[in-house]
């Protein structure tokens, strides 16, 4: 089946040690999205990738950086997790940019 | 004032009910609805996608889009304790790729 796919699907960190969250999906869609998602709150989306093309939100802090190596994979790159960076991130994919977006299951991150 | 206002419930209701799920929202511009089911810690799960004013129908739920009223509903018919999650609205307008999310209801349906 096609789908979207995060790895790992729960992570733990030290406070300040760099963690990246990776996806993949099977659905060869052009854009993938990154969202952080709090405790009882909407996601919110940090930044998405349309092809190769990078296009970071406007609030999303500096700690936070993303890789588009190919189609298929997209990752999550942390630099310097606070206390704060608790969160489920989720991926999602689309086809093109007005297309409804499908979810993966989501990284839960723990930061100690 | 948020752009898409939805209740956060909890909305608790016996097994067999008719549950009806709604958003609100204040800009025009929005033209692409969804709604999304999400169990606790899993991802969004989408449900409905429509475009257009009307009604929209899979299986037990019909979702409706009132574009004059900038008003969506979703229904579910002969809820099962198994559609027990957080039910999330998201729309989009024409130019737009960023997805603006209701705070999500949470739906509690009882054997």
């Amino acid at each position: 089946d096609a789908m979207v796919i995060q790895n790992p699907r729960y992570q733990v960190t030290q406070f300040g040690k760099p963690v990246t969250l990776s996806c993949s999906q099977t659905l060869n869609h052009n854009v993938m999205y990154w969202y952080q998602q709090k405790s009882s709150q909407a996601p919110k989306l940090l930044f998405h990738y349309y092809d190769k093309d990078f296009n970071n939100e406007a609030d999303t802090p500096d700690n936070f950086q993303s890789r588009r190596p190919n189609t298929s994979f997209c990752f999550l790159d942390i630099r310097s997790p606070g206390l704060g960076d608790a969160a489920m991130y989720l991926c999602a994919t689309s086809r093109d940019s007005l297309g409804e977006q499908f979810f993966g299951p989501g990284t839960r991150l723990t930061v100690l | 004032q948020k752009e898409v206002e939805q209740d956060p419930g909890p909305l608790s209701v016996p097994e067999g009910a008719i549950v009806s799920l709604n958003c609100t929202y204040s800009n025009s511009a929005f033209q692409y609805f969804m709604w999304y089911r999400q169990y606790s810690r899993k991802g969004p799960e989408l449900l409905m996608y429509t475009y257009s004013s009307g009604n929209k129908e899979d299986g037990r739920f019909t979702a409706q889009v009132d574009k004059s009223s900038k008003y969506i509903s979703l229904f579910i018919r002969d809820s099962q304790p198994s559609d027990s999650a957080t039910y999330l609205c998201a729309m989009n307008g024409r130019s737009s790729y960023k997805l603006i999310f209701g705070s999500g209801t949470r739906l509690l349906v009882r054997p």
